[in-house]
């Protein structure tokens, strides 16, 4: 099994909403990942966990808390967001947080806020 | 400041031809390159990698290609088939970034059969 899989694959919310996104990899990896995607834009990094600990924060503002409750799952908890953060939002897991290493991304979580 | 760098936002090839897809960077400490691939509605999916200690990594139709002294690379797809059009993200690592990949800005490639 080498899927990163995210849940929901689409989200749409109001800016006085709480949601989760999740995500879930079993191959094994110590490193996952959050980055943000917008329309034909690189992927941008906004967190990076590493044994279960957050390793990276990229200055991502408050309304976005991320967890890790295990090995496994990593998750993003979204308070208060504003129409501007509407985005696809990108989980990745690698073997370890080293500069090489590829990554495996998930399928992505599409959110829109109204 | 874009530390790296995909002038062509678009690109388009017959099939069976080579498609070249390039990569400019700025930051001398990068020494470990990538290539993704992303289809629509997917996240970016892994395609090829290069070294810096390396000038050519090979792996069936794709070659990247990497040159330090003009921090450039380039990804060469032969034979390019229609199933290959997708963007296409170059991105670069280093040891000093630690897990940070800084991504370009992407390619579209339209492979026409």
């Amino acid at each position: 099994d080498t899927e990163v899989t995210q849940t929901p694959k689409h989200l749409v919310m109001g800016m006085t909403n709480k949601k989760s996104l999740k995500c879930e990899q079993h191959m094994g990896h110590r490193a996952m990942y959050w980055y943000k995607q917008k329309a034909k834009k690189p992927p941008e990094l906004m967190f990076v966990y590493s044994y279960e600990k957050l390793s990276i924060n990229e200055s991502v503002p408050s309304r976005f808390s991320p967890e890790c409750p295990n090995s496994s799952l990593l998750n993003l908890h979204l308070h208060a967001l504003q129409p501007e953060d509407s985005a696809l939002y990108l989980c990745a897991s690698s073997q370890e947080t080293l500069g090489t290493g590829e990554l495996f991304f998930g399928e992505g979580s599409r959110l829109t806020v109204l | 400041d874009q530390q790296v760098k995909q002038n062509s936002p678009s690109l388009s090839v017959q099939e069976g031809r080579i498609s070249i897809l390039n990569c400019d960077y700025t930051n001398s400490m990068f020494d470990y390159f990538l290539w993704y691939k992303k289809y629509p509605a997917e996240g970016p999916t892994f395609l090829i990698s290069i070294s810096s200690i390396k000038d050519k990594n090979e792996d069936g139709r794709f070659t990247v290609f990497l040159n330090k002294s003009a921090k450039h690379l380039s990804l060469h797809i032969v034979p390019s088939q229609p199933g290959d059009s997708a963007v296409y993200f170059c991105a670069a690592s280093g040891e000093t970034s630690g897990s940070r990949l800084t991504f370009g800005e992407g390619t579209q490639l339209t492979v026409n059969p």
